[in-house]
């Protein structure tokens, strides 16, 4: 039984399209975030939220959108898509952190955005 | 803000060797310091981690030693074998955001 899913796995879509990135934690945690990968590998923090609260929102363009609707689920929405959007999204979601650190993450298997 | 740098970029070994990966961070203050192991098309996952409080820590073959002075952390992994071969990310944190290096491809040679 998968933790954290994300889907689609896959997504291949035009310059200018909107696209969705959907995932759910069966995990029970309260935290989740969405990461962005590039094509060198870099993982940068996009959101994070707290049982639905948004708690990091990092200098990402408005036209990515996280959406809540419950703890167990954390949606990414991009509008009007660009090719610098081409890259790896990894939903994650933690263990409650401890006073001052981030408790454990733990990833997705990756949704790959192709921007043509 | 913080920023962690992380050498090499890459690295190859052969199996049974050891290798070891160094990670700085700019914030005195970060507290938390995890590294993960991404393999082919997966996400990343927790191997080991350390808290300031400590020095050295181990589990089984890999072992993380942090030296708070010269704000910097190693990871190190002996006796590899091939299904050690992954990106390897270090990490630092002190308010629950983690901030990743920029990530070690190991490949560890039969």
């Amino acid at each position: 039984d998968t933790a954290v899913s994300q889907t689609p796995k896959y997504l291949v879509t035009q310059m200018g399209n909107d696209k969705s990135i959907k995932c759910e934690q069966n995990l029970g945690h309260d935290t989740m975030y969405w990461y962005k990968q590039d094509s060198k590998k870099f993982l940068k923090i996009m959101f994070s939220y707290n049982n639905k609260e948004l708690i990091i929102n990092e200098t990402v363009p408005n036209r990515f959108s996280p959406k809540s609707p419950d703890k167990a689920h954390l949606n990414l929405h991009i509008n009007s898509l660009e090719l610098g959007d081409s890259a790896v999204y990894f939903c994650a979601s933690s263990t409650p952190s401890g006073v001052g650190f981030a408790g454990e993450l733990f990833f997705g298997e990756g949704s790959r955005l192709t921007v043509l | 803000g913080e920023n962690v740098e992380q050498h090499p970029s890459t690295l190859s070994v052969q199996e049974g060797d050891s290798a070891v990966i160094k990670c700085t961070y700019s914030d005195s203050a970060s507290n938390y310091f995890p590294w993960y192991k991404q393999e082919l098309g997966k996400g990343p996952q927790l191997i080991i981690d350390i808290r300031s409080n400590v020095g050295e820590k181990k589990d089984q073959r890999i072992a993380v030693t942090l030296n708070k002075t010269a704000k910097h952390f190693s990871l190190h992994i002996t006796e590899t074998q091939p299904e050690d071969s992954a990106v390897y990310f270090c990490a630092a944190s002190k308010t629950g955001k983690l901030i990743f290096g920029q990530g070690t491809t190991l490949q560890v040679k039969p």
